[in-house]
């Protein structure tokens, strides 16, 4: 069955780790598309990457950087210098497609990151 | 910016009271969803649309229903609230080119309390 498992419920860093969140797929399709998601405590889900099943390239973007591994079926997301405003939900999500052209949309349950000064 | 607005952030209602959440995007993006999110349950969605008086069923449609008049505007509706519809509802929007595959747009979410 299609699923989105991010094993890390919560995780509590210290101002200035690195901290890496999991995100491991299953999916029967050759096609799909992998995102990450943040919400802050104000609430509002704020997209951060997009990756297609066929760019296995790693993405840096600032502190963040993203391993996608068709290997392991696994989209691994790292803050590196991690700060206080890094605390939020983070949402791994999975979209695939079903029956016709139509894709579905599936979440993670989220990891809650929280970064203490 | 793409702004999706939620009209209510905090809404306390009673069982059986009807209930209208408001969502509107500013972005003329064809594509529009409601979701639940619900602690250890996730974001589940609800419905749905792709176009103006078009909707359909998402994963955990029972109990309620969608409007979509105008592009900009998808509302959600509680005919008859009950305890087990209390919870976050998010609205989110995304070009229609894109669907399923591109990035969501989401409002800041009305958290409902029903007694």
């Amino acid at each position: 069955a299609q699923k989105v498992t991010q094993a890390q419920t919560e995780i509590s860093v210290v101002e200035k780790e690195d901290v890496t969140l999991d995100c491991v797929y299953e999916t029967r399709d050759t096609t799909y598309y992998l995102f990450w998601y943040k919400q802050p405590p104000s609430g509002e889900l704020v997209f951060l990457i997009r990756r297609n099943s066929f760019d296995e390239q790693n993405e840096i973007s600032g502190r963040y950087s993203w391993n996608f591994q068709k290997s392991t079926s696994s989209f691994n997301f790292t803050i590196t210098a991690s700060q206080v405003v890094d605390s939020a939900v983070y949402f791994c999500a999975l979209s695939e497609a079903v029956a016709g052209n139509n894709r579905k949309l599936i979440w993670g349950l989220g990891t809650s990151l929280a970064v203490n000064p | 910016d793409v702004k999706v607005t939620q009209s209510s952030r905090y809404l306390v209602k009673r069982t059986g009271e009807k209930v209208f959440l408001e969502c509107v995007q500013d972005m003329d993006h064809e594509n529009m969803f409601w979701y639940r999110q619900d602690p250890g349950l996730g974001l589940r969605l609800i419905y749905f649309s792709y176009d103006v008086k078009m909707k359909e069923k998402g994963d955990i449609p029972e109990g309620y229903s969608v409007s979509r008049e105008k592009k900009e505007r998808f509302s959600l509706i509680l005919e008859s609230a009950s305890t087990n519809q209390t919870s976050m509802y998010l609205c989110a929007s995304s070009l229609k080119a894109s669907g399923y595959t591109g990035e969501l747009f989401f409002g800041e979410g009305s958290r409902l309390t029903v007694l």
